[in-house]
């Protein structure tokens, strides 16, 4: 069965303390896999696509990476204003729609 | 980026009661799609509203339940029906504007709860 994880479930960092969220899958031919940030009570936010391993992209402070099976976003001396939740989510190669979100990873960023 | 609207933001509604959600682009997009967001937990997509034609529905979201409209390029919208509490939840359209990269963009959701 097609499955997208993120591990943590709940990160809290300090200001300026760097880490890494990662997003696992397993699906059999990936067409694209996507981050997306959500505030509390808004619509998530569009930060980046990847399409095949080896591929980065970098925006600000963040920094995604993928591989085979995973993806991992990197806040590099994160700010408060980076607290959010962190969404993951991938877009299969078959007949029909296939766009599947993982849970989140809820990060705090504390001052 | 185009700009997504979705009308209404929240509303509290009453069991056995309909509510239908809007979602309007500022421009031509070739898909929209509605998904569901449950407290605590990640998005589901309900389905694909094609337009000119029928939605496409996901597992476990049918036609009676969750009617969606597409009149044009730029409009679509999701009725909740029979409305019971476990309805309770975020309603997010998103759009894809068909450049090659599949990616979606959300509007900004709609709170909806069944009393």
């Amino acid at each position: 069965e097609d499955q997208v994880t993120q591990s943590p479930e709940a990160l809290r960092l300090q200001e300026g303390e760097s880490s890494s969220l990662n997003c696992s899958y397993t699906v059999s031919g990936l067409r694209g896999l996507f981050w997306y940030r959500q505030d509390p009570g808004k619509g998530p936010e569009f930060l980046f696509t990847l399409y095949s391993a080896g591929e980065e992209k970098e925006k600000e402070r963040l920094k995604a990476t993928l591989t085979k099976k995973e993806s991992f976003l990197h806040i590099t001396a994160p700010k408060p204003e980076d607290s959010a939740t962190y969404l993951c989510a991938v877009f299969e190669y078959r007949e029909g729609q296939n766009f599947v979100f993982g849970p989140g990873t809820r990060l705090s960023v504390l001052p | 980026s185009a700009v997504i609207s979705q009308k209404p933001s929240r509303d509290i509604c009453q069991r056995g009661t309909s509510l239908t959600i809007q979602c309007q682009v500022d421009s031509q997009v070739t898909m929209m799609f509605w998904y569901r967001q449950q407290p605590g937990q990640s998005l589901t997509l309900i389905a694909t509203a094609n337009q000119g034609s029928e939605a496409t529905y996901e597992s476990g979201f049918v036609i009676d339940k969750f009617p969606i409209s597409r009149p044009n390029l730029t409009f679509s919208t999701l009725t909740v029906s029979n409305m019971s509490p476990e309805d309770s939840s975020i309603y997010l359209c998103s759009v894809e504007f068909g450049q090659g990269t599949d990616t979606q963009y959300f509007g900004p959701g709609t709170r909806l709860t069944v009393l």
